[in-house]
């Protein structure tokens, strides 16, 4: 099982918005509903932003939001602050004998 | 408030053995299934696998599969991750995850146990 694609960079001005792409397969992010989103910021631990491809934890900002068309999901931060700086991978439940995937990481920065 | 502790950092010579611990608190430890994540330096996540500390039902991704060993002591909400015999490969972080019941997600995270591995 591969880890799903993310693009290595993306980045925005502060107040722009940005849209971080996941891609997998009919197997994983096309066949089901369970993809998550996650926050790294340098030296910490993740931090789960988006779950069940839309949904926002309790205290989570609503500048983040997800979305999901076919094999691909998209994680958009919206108002893009300072603090959103970090590192974000996707994951998602497969139908392989995993059954998890994370996805390859997408560095965000704020120009 | 839910907690997940991880035991401290390690730094092992290749070929030794290593347990690391992952303490859960704050809710039924009983109840969720415990993950492992590992991080290699610089690299991004990579899911190792799974543990039902209720009955001990335990998921490995074939990557890891009769590389490590996952287990828990329920009685005292701890989850492990084990190595027998240790390579310089296996040099990185560790996060234990609890995985939110009926979803694939992963809501708490402990703080990570850094192994370093050098002869």
């Amino acid at each position: 099982q591969s880890a799903l694609t993310q693009p290595a960079s993306v980045s925005g001005s502060p107040g722009q918005s940005i849209t971080i792409s996941c891609t997998g397969t009919s197997s994983d992010v096309g066949g089901y509903n369970y993809v998550s989103w996650y926050q790294q910021h340098p030296g910490k631990a993740p931090k789960l932003m988006i779950y069940e491809v839309s949904n926002r934890p309790s205290g989570v900002s609503n500048r983040f939001s997800g979305s999901k068309s076919g094999n691909t999901a998209s994680l958009t931060i919206s108002g893009l602050q300072a603090e959103d700086e970090a590192d974000y991978y996707c994951s998602s439940y497969t139908s392989s004998s995993i059954p998890y995937v994370f996805g390859t990481g997408t560095k965000v920065t704020v120009l | 408030e839910v907690q997940l502790v991880q035991s401290g950092a390690e730094v092992k010579k290749p070929g030794e053995s290593l347990k690391i611990s992952c303490k859960g608190s704050g809710y039924s430890f009983t109840s969720y299934w415990i993950g492992w994540v590992r991080q290699m330096p610089g690299k991004g996540l990579e899911w190792m696998g799974i543990i039902y500390p209720g009955d001990s039902d335990t998921r490995y991704s074939p990557s890891f599969q009769g590389q490590v060993t996952i287990s828990a002591d329920k009685s005292i909400s701890t989850a492990y991750l084990q190595w027998s015999s240790l390579k310089a490969s296996d040099t990185a972080m560790y996060y234990c995850v609890r995985q939110v019941p009926g979803d694939a997600s992963f809501d708490y995270w402990g703080q990570g146990t850094l192994v370093t591995v050098s002869s």
